[in-house]
């Protein structure tokens, strides 16, 4: 079977740092992304690693161990806007088709 | 700022009805794919389409569901006879060649069945 597994959920305070993990077990592994949803909202993307090491883009970074099957999201100077349901996914095919397998997501409470 | 969108955005119907959601991907992207997200849970992949062709589908895409671009710019899902476990937020993604981890999703439609 397929599974992601990651907390439910966390709580932080404005201006702290914040990891979310993310182990996968999965038929095929091309890549590691990280999705952002607001309550009501579309899953929007953040960051993808194919290759072991980190990415950082603005206040958010993603790191990958593929030996381990592990990830995680970093996401720093927390803000009131970064409240929102994170995921990791998986791409098990190449760029070529790509369909994400979600995990079940990580919500993260931004506290004054 | 391109983006896909989905009509309609809500839509009730009752149990072994039709319905067909509607989508217009991003205009440049080539793959594109539904997903259902039952609330408070993850997203499931339901399908992915590219070259006017089904790529992939999961166990949940079974008979009742199909798929079509019927012109340049729509990709619609059509559940033949609906039943109460697809009441879901279903959205419709779209992504470019060789950046199909970086999926564009649009706002989705709450489907209700009653």
């Amino acid at each position: 079977g397929q599974s992601l597994e990651q907390p439910s959920e966390v709580t932080a305070v404005e201006g702290a740092i914040v990891q979310i993990n993310c182990t996968y077990q999965t038929s095929g592994f091309y890549g590691l992304s990280w999705y952002q949803q607001h309550d009501g909202g579309a899953p929007t993307f953040l960051s993808y690693n194919a290759l072991d090491g980190l990415e950082e883009t603005g206040r958010f970074s993603s790191f990958l161990s593929r030996s381990d099957s592990y990830g995680y999201l970093l996401l720093q100077e927390l803000q009131m806007k970064d409240s929102a349901s994170y995921f990791c996914a998986v791409s098990n095919y190449g760029g070529s088709q790509g369909n994400l397998i979600f995990g079940k997501g990580t919500k993260l409470s931004v506290k004054p | 700022e391109p983006e896909v969108t989905q009509t309609p955005s809500h839509q009730v119907t009752q149990m072994g009805q039709e319905v067909i959601l509607r989508c217009v991907p991003i205009s440049n992207h080539l793959y594109f794919y539904w997903y259902r997200q039952i609330l408070g849970q993850k997203v499931e992949f339901l399908v992915s389409f590219y070259n006017n062709e089904i790529s992939e589908k999961s166990e949940i895409f079974d008979d009742q569901f199909s798929v079509e671009r019927p012109d340049g710019s729509n990709f619609t899902l059509k559940i033949r006879s609906t039943k109460l476990e697809d009441s879901a937020m279903y959205f419709c993604a779209s992504s470019e060649r060789g950046r199909t981890y970086e999926q564009y999703f649009g706002p989705g439609t709450r489907l209700t069945v009653t």
